[in-house]
């Protein structure tokens, strides 16, 4: 039961290329969340949203942009790919602050 | 600021040993404490949280505000444990601040 799904599972891309990583949930979620996954250094948060009209930077937003089509989907752009780019990406969800979070497949993305 | 220091990036423990995943935080306020973990070819998923002083699969952790730390134990480690896991944080209404990860390995 894929209640968050993320597409595409992998991606090869070039430098300078634009990007985008989707997610879409089932679950009813207002509050959405996109971070990205390196090895040692673990889960970095890009940006959030808690509901349609909200979109929040998180700690490494620099080259990243994010949209909010409606409350089950939350895109991330990398408008111009550059290597250092590449990693897992994760999408999550979340219903309320202190509830746990949804984790997606993760998304693989490579840039050369 | 938040910040969550998970110093082992690896553990290897054997099978039937005690586990203890360290996690320390620096938060000046009330914060909320969690353990998150990835098992290969799964997706990343809670563990434990301290607000429900529960145990999950043999885990336990206690939060110590004195030594702001969060450790992650078990008393008999088995080979499914072997995953990566995150210690993560939330104060308030912000998102989860996680640490870096410790991957555990335990051996047969």
């Amino acid at each position: 039961d894929a209640d968050v799904t993320q597409t595409p599972r992998n991606r090869i891309t070039k430098t300078g290329k634009r990007i985008m990583l989707e997610c879409s949930q089932t679950k009813g979620h207002d509050r959405m969340y996109w971070y990205r996954q390196d090895p040692g250094l673990g889960l970095r948060l890009i940006y959030y949203s808690f509901d349609v009209k909200d979109i929040n930077k998180g700690e490494i937003s620099d080259g990243y942009s994010v949209s909010r089509q409606a409350q089950a989907k939350f895109s991330l752009s990398l408008e111009s790919a550059i290597p250092n780019q590449t990693a897992l990406y994760f999408c999550a969800t979340s219903d309320h602050p202190g509830s746990k979070l949804f984790f997606g497949s993760g998304t693989q993305l490579s840039v050369l | 600021a938040q910040r969550v220091t998970q110093p082992e990036k690896l553990l290897s423990v054997f099978k039937g040993a005690p586990v203890e995943l360290k996690c320390n935080y620096s938060y000046s306020g009330s914060p909320e404490l969690f353990w998150y973990v990835q098992y290969s070819r799964q997706r990343l998923q809670l563990l434990l949280r301290h607000i429900s002083r529960e145990s999950i699969k043999g885990f336990t952790a206690d939060l110590n505000k004195g030594e702001t730390s969060f450790h992650l134990k078990k008393p008999f480690a088995q080979e499914e444990d072997s995953a990566m896991y995150y210690c993560a944080l939330r104060s308030g209404n912000t998102p989860l601040v996680f640490g870096k990860g410790t991957r555990l390995s335990v051996i047969a």
